[in-house]
């Protein structure tokens, strides 16, 4: 069974830092690995999906990269904002099974002012 | 992309009582899923619905308590039955566009149950 794991569970930075969130995962057998961020209350925004092929995937401030042997996955936010805080999550999908999405415990990120 | 939209965005609802959630979506999908939030929690997956037949419910879940719909392939229905404070949620449906690949959420229904 596919454990996802987010570290740290929360952060509080000011604005203008920039700051990686962690994710690992312990079947490293993935097609795909997606972040999203969620807002209080709000469903899921899709941020970056990167292919199990692929080692890292840019948006703007955002860069995530994809170690696949080693199980891990980091969300690296440049030049953080107060806009950026949110709720920010990862999820899996296995090779063998397209049809169940795993999901972390998200990183709940505060950028103050 | 996909937009999805649900209804009701929220409801308090009295225990005993059951509530219906739609999800629509903009374009056709074979798979949409539901997921369950819990106050500070991750998602849960509920349920995966695909068009024709049956869903089929994760451990822990089961069709009389989370029976739900899928008639077409742009909508779905999750109801929640026979509620108890227990059930009080974010409820989320979601699709991907191509089997494995990028999944999108529709807003959330915040449940409370009192």
């Amino acid at each position: 069974k596919q454990e996802v794991t987010q570290i740290p569970a929360a952060l509080s930075v000011p604005e203008g830092e920039n700051l990686v969130l962690n994710c690992s995962f312990t079947d490293s057998a993935i097609y795909n690995l997606q972040w999203f961020r969620q807002d209080p209350g709000k469903g899921l925004t899709s941020l970056l999906l990167i292919q199990s092929s692929q080692r890292e995937q840019t948006s703007g401030r955002l860069n995530a990269s994809l170690d696949k042997s080693s199980g891990r996955s980091t969300l690296y936010i440049a030049a953080s904002q107060p806009g950026d805080s949110a709720t920010y999550l990862c999820a899996v999908v296995l090779a063998y099974n397209f049809n169940k999405f795993y999901f972390g415990s998200g990183t709940k990120l505060n950028v103050k002012p | 992309s996909a937009v999805i939209s649900q209804k009701p965005s929220r409801d308090i609802c009295q225990r005993g009582t059951s509530l219906t959630i739609q999800c629509q979506v903009d374009s056709q999908v074979t798979m949409m899923f539901w997921y369950r939030q819990q106050p500070g929690q991750s998602l849960t997956l509920i349920a995966t619905a695909n068009q024709g037949s049956e869903a089929t419910y994760e451990s822990g879940f089961v069709i009389d308590k989370f029976p739900i719909s899928r008639p077409n392939l742009t909508f779905s229905t999750l109801t929640v039955s026979n509620m108890s404070p227990e059930d009080s949620s974010i409820y989320l449906c979601s699709v991907d566009l191509d089997r494995g690949n990028e999944q999108y959420f529709g807003p959330g229904t915040r449940l409370t149950v009192t």
